[in-house]
Formats: structure tokens, C-alpha cells, sequence
């Protein structure tokens, strides 16, 4: 099975709203990510779990907050979004991250609108 | 940062091959090149990647140049299932942990 799959598939919540995307893979793998993609863009990378443990956070606003309760499961809290977070936020999935060779899965992704 | 350059779209013919540049002048000697292709309502998806040899797979082929700053991903008879968004990629370390920079994706729009 190498699918990463991701719940909702699609969300609209207010600026007040708490709200919570799932992701889940059971390939095995060490490694998980979140990334944005805004429309006609590339994906930009957030955060990078290794092992259970938040490798690298690019920088993202603290309305988001990602989890990694167990190697199978990642979650990103939103809190208090604003309308520009509107976006499709990918998971993805590798056999770890020490490298960069290792092929990330994606999931098909969550379509966010804040409204 | 490692930057890729890539044109925006492209337009192919079906069952012709497609060769899709990607420019990457600052890439180190030991990175590698990443393929991906995202199509419509999709996540990314593996293509191919490679390092300095020339390298093929079931999906398609990957062209590097010598001095390793651009190289073509190359669809040997594209098919209308080829219309996507293909990203040439480097990675980039951050205290050891490796993560993905995304080019701009070439749009590829397959002709029948």
C-alpha cells in the first residue's frame, strides 16, 4: 500500500474557527510533511517530522501547529486562520528525510477556504 | 538557495516525445535532480531523479548535462494521461534533515 491519505478533502471555516487536517500512511515510513500549495503555484514545504520529532519549520505562523502523535499519523491545528491561508495543504510521506533520496509519497491534499 | 528555472508550459502532440528543460546553475556537486509531476487534482507524484549519469525508468528518461547545471526530463510518446505540472527539484539540507525545493512547474498540455 503506498497511499497517504488526507481528511477532509475539503474544509471552509471562519477566522475564529479551530479546525484540524489529518494525514495517515502506513508504508512504514520516518519521515512526514506538510506543504501549501496556492492555486497555479508550487508547493511551498512547512514542516518536516522525522522520526516523531519536528525537524524543520519553515518559518510558518504560529496559527499553525502540526502534530505527529505516532509515525502513522500527522496533524496540522489551525487557529485563528486569515483569508490568504486559503490554500491546498499537502502531507506527504518518505522512507526518512537524512538523506533527500528517498521518494516522497503525497496525498491528494485538503482544499482550505477561510472565509 | 538551489533554484530551478523552468518554463512556464509546453504543448506536445499525442504518442510524440516531449523534452522538458530545467536549468539549475547553482546546483552543488551533490545534489541530486528530482522529477515530479502533479496532475489535476492530484498530489506530486515521482517521475525520476538522478545525479550525474543519464538515467531511465518506466515512466521516462532524464537527460543531465556535463557540467550539471541543467538537465531534460524526457517522455519518450506522451500520452493525453501526460498533461501535468512537472517540477524540477533540488534538495537542501537544514541541520541534516533534507526537504525539497519546488521550480515553478512546466504545464504540459498533450495535443490529440
Amino acid at each position: 500500500d503506498t497511499e497517504v491519505t488526507q481528511t477532509p478533502k475539503h474544509l471552509v471555516m471562519g477566522m475564529t474557527n479551530k479546525k484540524s487536517l489529518k494525514c495517515e500512511q502506513h508504508m512504514g515510513h520516518r519521515a512526514m510533511y506538510w506543504y501549501k500549495q496556492k492555486a497555479k503555484k508550487p508547493p511551498e514545504l512547512m514542516f518536516v517530522y522525522s522520526y516523531e520529532k519536528l525537524s524543520i519549520n519553515e518559518s510558518v505562523p504560529s496559527r499553525f501547529s502540526p502534530e505527529c502523535p505516532n509515525s502513522s499519523l500527522l496533524n496540522l491545528h489551525l487557529h485563528a486562520l486569515q483569508p490568504e491561508d486559503s490554500a491546498l495543504y499537502l502531507c506527504a510521506s518518505s522512507q526518512d528525510a537524512g538523506t533527500g533520496l528517498w521518494e516522497q509519497y503525497f496525498g491528494p491534499g485538503t482544499r482550505l477556504t477561510v472565509t | 538557495d538551489a533554484k530551478t528555472t523552468q518554463p512556464n508550459s509546453m504543448e506536445s502532440n499525442e504518442e510524440e516525445p516531449v523534452h522538458l528543460p530545467c536549468n539549475h546553475s547553482t546546483i552543488s556537486g551533490t545534489d541530486y535532480i528530482h522529477w515530479y509531476r502533479q496532475l489535476p487534482s492530484q498530489g506530486p507524484e515521482y517521475v525520476i531523479h538522478g545525479l550525474t549519469s543519464n538515467v531511465n525508468n518506466r515512466m521516462a528518461s532524464l537527460a543531465i548535462a556535463e557540467d550539471r547545471k541543467s538537465s531534460t526530463l524526457i517522455l519518450h510518446r506522451a500520452t493525453l494521461r501526460d498533461a501535468a505540472v512537472y517540477y524540477c527539484i533540488l534538495r537542501e539540507s537544514t541541520s541534516g534533515t533534507y526537504k525539497y525545493i519546488f521550480g515553478t512547474g512546466t504545464r504540459l498540455k498533450v495535443l490529440a
